[in-house]
């Protein structure tokens, strides 16, 4: 298997401007996550789905983001209007099953700058 | 809420010289506890992990005992190489909100082993 897919790799945009980071998780897992990680928060969780569904939206900073999982072998991370602040490197992770010992896997980031 | 802490980095070993990286936790149940590993430019990866009380996990010459009286989740290893140099994280996971899981990390902690 290819592992979590994200893409693209890096981004670097303006201020104002609508970014948007993608994901493939690894095929028949049915959670997904995304993180975001800076150095000064560390690993923040912003919204994982279930079955394409989203459970627990409480993560994502404020209404300029926002995350959709249309099937299941995909899911976007939307910000619009970028800031400054936003710049970080977001992550996309995917599980199998319910259990909470299971193994999350993640990919490999998207590192984003916002100028 | 739940919480992990773990020792502040850097940490600066020379190659053969042991390691511990501490981590503490706190939760309401029993969670599950993880240590995942980043090396640079790559996302995290699964390294050991512990699901009950007196568990040990293991990998690649790592360890960590789960140890409930003291909720602490030390990694040890007893000869680092150069190649171990990464971000280490402890996390644990527990149940949310009916039967969802989520994982809460600590910080990380930057390990750089030297020739």
């Amino acid at each position: 298997d290819a592992g979590v897919i994200q893409s693209p790799r890096h981004e670097v945009t303006e201020m104002g401007q609508e970014v948007t980071l993608r994901c493939k998780p690894i095929s028949g897992h049915d959670y997904l996550f995304w993180y975001r990680q800076t150095m000064m928060r560390g690993l923040e969780l912003l919204i994982y789905f279930n079955n394409n569904v989203p459970i627990d939206d409480s993560g994502m900073p404020e209404d300029r983001f926002s995350a959709k999982m249309p099937n299941a072998s995909f899911s976007t991370l939307k910000i619009q209007p970028s800031e400054p602040r936003d710049s970080a490197v977001y992550f996309c992770a995917s599980r199998a099953g319910l259990a909470g010992y299971n193994e999350q896997f993640f990919g490999p980031g998207t590192r984003l700058t916002v100028l | 809420g739940n919480s992990v802490t773990q020792m502040e980095g850097p940490v600066t070993l020379s190659e053969e010289a042991f390691l511990t990286i501490n981590c503490t936790y706190t939760a309401t149940g029993y969670p599950s506890l993880f240590w995942y590993v980043q090396y640079p430019g790559e996302g995290l990866q699964l390294l050991l992990k512990a699901t009950k009380a007196d568990d040990k996990g293991s990998n690649k010459g790592f360890e960590a005992t789960y140890r409930k009286e003291t909720t602490s989740f030390h990694l040890e290893k007893g000869s680092v190489q150069v190649s171990d140099s990464a971000v280490y994280f402890c996390a644990l996971s527990e149940r949310w909100e009916g039967s969802n899981y989520k994982l809460t990390f600590g910080k990380g902690t930057l390990l750089t082993v030297n020739p």
